[in-house]
Formats: structure tokens, sequence, C-alpha cells
């Protein structure tokens, strides 16, 4: 059984602080891990398509490193704000499987 | 224009009926996914369809079945429902399945089974 861990499950911070959460996955035959930002009573919006051991990736305040031979991928935010509140899931996807593993996802509550 | 659209948005129903939830991407993209969000904001891969032909087949009640009649469709029937099967239905697209294409998610489908 694959298991896809996130952690925290949940954290507070005040508007500016930065902030990282992790995805921690199977080391072993890795294929994919993506993340994605999940308002509530919306649908999962994609952030980041991550293959490659080292890869980073930014968008605006938002970015992300994996590493592929330990098996995990950190979501960094810098000076976070009220509008970044949300869930961030992280989805594994191992090679050789069409399948998806989503983590339970880490609730970011920002204080304005 | 909505990318992934699904209806109905909520459905409430009796335990024992049968219900459809219906799923349609306007993207052009060759696979398509059903999710159930279950009680813990899990969600699980329930099935995936690449050009009409089932590739992901999950272990869930056989009483769920998926239809897809062109690549633009994914439809989720689900016979004589259960309690259990309250849950947020979650359809997705991706241009094709090869895993490092995103996934488009449709508002969810919030199911009630009274």
């Amino acid at each position: 059984i694959l298991n896809v861990e996130q952690s925290p499950q949940s954290l507070h911070v005040q508007e500016g602080d930065s902030t990282n959460f992790t995805c921690s996955f199977p080391s072993s035959n890795f294929y994919a891990l993506h993340w994605y930002r999940w308002e509530t009573a919306k649908s999962p919006k994609a952030l980041f398509v991550m293959t490659l051991n080292g890869d980073e990736k930014k968008k605006g305040r938002i970015s992300a490193t994996l590493n592929t031979k330990e098996g995990y991928s950190y979501l960094y935010i810098k000076g976070s704000q009220p509008e970044d509140s949300a869930t961030y899931l992280c989805a594994f996807k191992a090679s050789g499987t069409y399948k998806y593993i989503f983590g339970t996802g880490t609730r970011l509550k920002v204080l304005a | 224009d909505t990318a992934v659209s699904q209806t109905p948005k909520y459905l409430v129903t009796q335990m024992g009926n049968d219900k459809s939830i219906k799923c349609e991407q306007n993207l052009g993209h060759d696979t398509m996914y059903w999710y159930k969000q279950d009680s813990k904001k899990f969600l699980k891969i329930m099935f995936s369809y690449n050009n009409k032909e089932l590739i992901i087949n999950e272990t869930v009640p056989n009483r769920f079945s998926p239809k897809s009649p062109d690549k633009a469709h994914l439809n989720l029937h689900i016979n004589s429902l259960e309690l259990g099967d309250s849950a947020v239905y979650f359809c997705a697209s991706s241009r094709t399945s090869v895993g490092t294409d995103t996934q488009y998610f449709g508002p969810g489908t919030r199911l009630t089974v009274l």
C-alpha cells in the first residue's frame, strides 16, 4: 500500500510570515508529484508538477522542491497573505500505474 | 467557460435509489477521472478512462459504474444507494494519462443519502 503523508495537518500563520510544509511519499518507483491548492467550497487547482530529483518550481510567492531519493517535497510560501488560506494537497504517481495517491493535505490559515 | 463541469452540484436521495452524476470537459483532454472525497477529506481515485477505455478501476462496490459515451464525458451511475455513499464526488480530466499532465477538477457533487 502506497502512503503519501503531509505535515503539518494544519497551521496558522500571520500575514507576512513565510511558511513551508512537507509531502512524504515512497522513494521507489517515483514518476511524478503534483501539488494542488484547494480553497474551501471550490475544487483543487494545480500548482506544480514535479518529475526530476532536485526540481525546483516557482509561481509568484509559492515554490516547491523535490527530493525523490529520500521521498519528500517541500512547498514554500513567502510573505503569506490571507488569500493564500487554503488546503495544499500533494499527489504522488508511481511508475507503472495510472493511479494518483493524494495526501490528506495541509490546511493553511493566514491571519490578517 | 467552465472547463470541467458536473451535474448536479447537490444530490439528496433516499437509500436504495439509483442515481447518476454527469461530467463533461471542454478541454479536449483524453483522460477523465472520478474521485471520492471521504469523511476524512481524503481524495480517493475510483475510476479513470483514457479515450473511452477504462484504465483505473479501484476497489469500489460494483453498485458504482462509470460510463464514457465519448472522451468528453464520464458519467457515474450508482445503484442501490447506501448511507455510506454520502460524500463529495469530483470529476477531473487531464490531457493524457501519462502522469505529468495537470489534472483539472470539476466543482464536485455533494451526494447525501438519507
